[in-house]
């Protein structure tokens, strides 16, 4: 079956840049997509189709691609972006959604 | 606002059965594909079941064959029949909503969730 894979655990500094990476053998022809999770609530979407952000979501989230790897930026890492974040996908013939692991994103 | 409402959950041997449902307010429900995702305590997220707009219906392995997804569009209701549950499906479950496919394209992801509601499957 297919899957993504992300980092168990990513830490940063407030005001430093969080990347989050996700790899997966369709992404090349598939589109990514990331969900913000905090403890006790329902996921969130950040990025769509690689790199829009839904109405709402700061600027400081960005979502970029190359080859096999997807990668959710957060630039100027606030406290409050402490989260699970997942990256989700399809496989190849575009009918099976798939997750990534998740992230656990740290503000030190 | 869009709304999405789960409800049904509860304790079930395992073996059992479990009808978990979700309403939806604030869209047109019938113009858009709708899903089930799963998360067990401390885990990560899992899609389950999808439906489309012209009710055309999906799953994993994991559940194929026990679970079952519908929906009532005069109602604007989702459901999703679980049978022979197992322990392993144990979690909080999650209504989604995701933009239906269009004749040239189909983006599948999920714009807006519900708040869950939890299947405990134990004896």
């Amino acid at each position: 079956s297919y899957e993504l894979t992300q980092p168990t655990s990513v830490s940063v500094s407030p005001g430093q840049t969080a990347r989050i990476t996700c790899s997966g053998d369709a992404l090349p022809k598939q589109y990514a997509y990331w969900y913000q999770q905090k403890p006790g609530q329902a996921p969130v979407l950040v990025i769509y189709k690689d790199n829009e952000r839904p109405s709402g979501i700061p600027e400081r989230f960005s979502g970029s691609g190359s080859g096999t790897t997807v990668t959710l930026t957060i630039s100027g890492v606030q406290a409050e972006d402490e989260a699970d974040y997942y990256c989700q996908s399809v496989d190849s013939s575009n009918t099976y959604l798939v997750f990534g692991g998740g992230t656990k994103l740290t503000v030190l | 606002e869009v709304q999405l409402v789960e409800s049904g959950g509860g304790l079930v041997q395992p073996g059992g059965s479990l009808r978990l449902s979700c309403a939806a307010s604030g869209f047109t429900f019938s113009s858009y594909d709708m899903h089930w995702v799963r998360q067990a305590t401390g885990k990560g997220l899992e899609w389950v079941s999808g439906i489309g707009t012209a009710g055309d219906t999906y799953y994993p392995g994991s559940v194929k064959g026990r679970f079952t997804i519908s929906r009532e569009n005069a109602t604007n209701s989702l459901y999703l029949q679980m049978n022979s549950l197992r322990a392993e499906d144990t979690a909080v479950y999650y209504c989604a909503r995701a933009p239906s496919c269009s004749s040239t394209s189909c983006y599948r992801y999920f714009d807006y969730w519900g708040q869950g509601t939890l299947v405990t499957v134990s004896s």
